[in-house]
């Protein structure tokens, strides 16, 4: 079955940077977009955008542009977030997520960021 | 951009609750008359979980209580009879073009 692993939570500090990993399997993971959505602390669902993962070309929504980087290792069906020059309004947790024939979602990782 | 209402809303065990959605663009495509159009739930600490797609297919092991309607712009989520395990907050999402946009979220209590 399809199955989205995420890894474990992160504390950094202000500035610092975070690289957060999908892992894919039960399906080919070159075949369909990756997708990253932000949740902060008792907000909404925020989609920060999305990696082809057959060409590696990443797609960043508006306000996600500079310091988020998605990338793939495709060898090991995985899908990265990182994000420099941490801020603490970067604290949320962050959704890996693809769509075949229905969503999937990955358990969320959370990236608490202190000063 | 996605817009939900009511924010939040509150049933009595048993009644009907429903949330709406509109879509500040259509999100129906004519070539394969499919509306792009899911709902979520999602409880504290957990990922969202996808109730239905299409607008209105209930995914597998979703109870029948809950519906989802509409077409086009316009949308509706209906759980016919509220359980105590639905509390939770309710998301739109659309998946016609990148990247998704959801909706701002309803969160739904018992009264």
């Amino acid at each position: 079955q399809v199955q989205l692993v995420q890894s474990g939570s992160e504390l950094k500090k202000t500035g610092a940077s975070v690289k957060v990993s999908c892992k894919a399997s039960g399906y080919s993971f070159s075949g369909y977009a990756m997708n990253w959505v932000r949740q902060a602390p008792g907000q909404g669902l925020e989609c920060m955008g999305w990696i082809n993962t057959n060409t590696g070309e990443p797609m960043y929504a508006q306000g996600f542009t500079g310091r988020f980087v998605f990338s793939l290792d495709t060898s090991v069906s995985t899908a990265y977030l990182q994000i420099n020059s941490l801020k603490t309004e970067d604290t949320a947790v962050y959704y890996c997520a693809t769509w075949l024939e229905v969503a999937h979602w990955g358990q969320g990782t959370l990236v608490t960021v202190s000063s | 951009v996605m817009t939900q209402s009511p924010d939040s809303l509150a049933v009595s065990l048993g009644e009907r609750a429903t949330i709406n959605c509109r879509s500040s663009r259509s999100v129906f495509y004519s070539s394969n008359n499919k509306n792009y159009l899911a709902w979520y739930q999602q409880k504290p600490g957990q990922p969202p979980k996808l109730l239905i797609y299409w607008a209105s297919t209930r995914e597998s092991g979703v109870p029948d209580r809950f519906s989802g309607s509409g077409s086009g712009t316009d949308f509706t989520l209906t759980i016919s009879s509220l359980q105590a395990e639905d509390v939770a907050v309710y998301y739109c999402q659309q998946y016609y073009d990148t990247p998704w946009a959801f909706g701002q979220g309803t969160k739904v209590e018992i009264k």
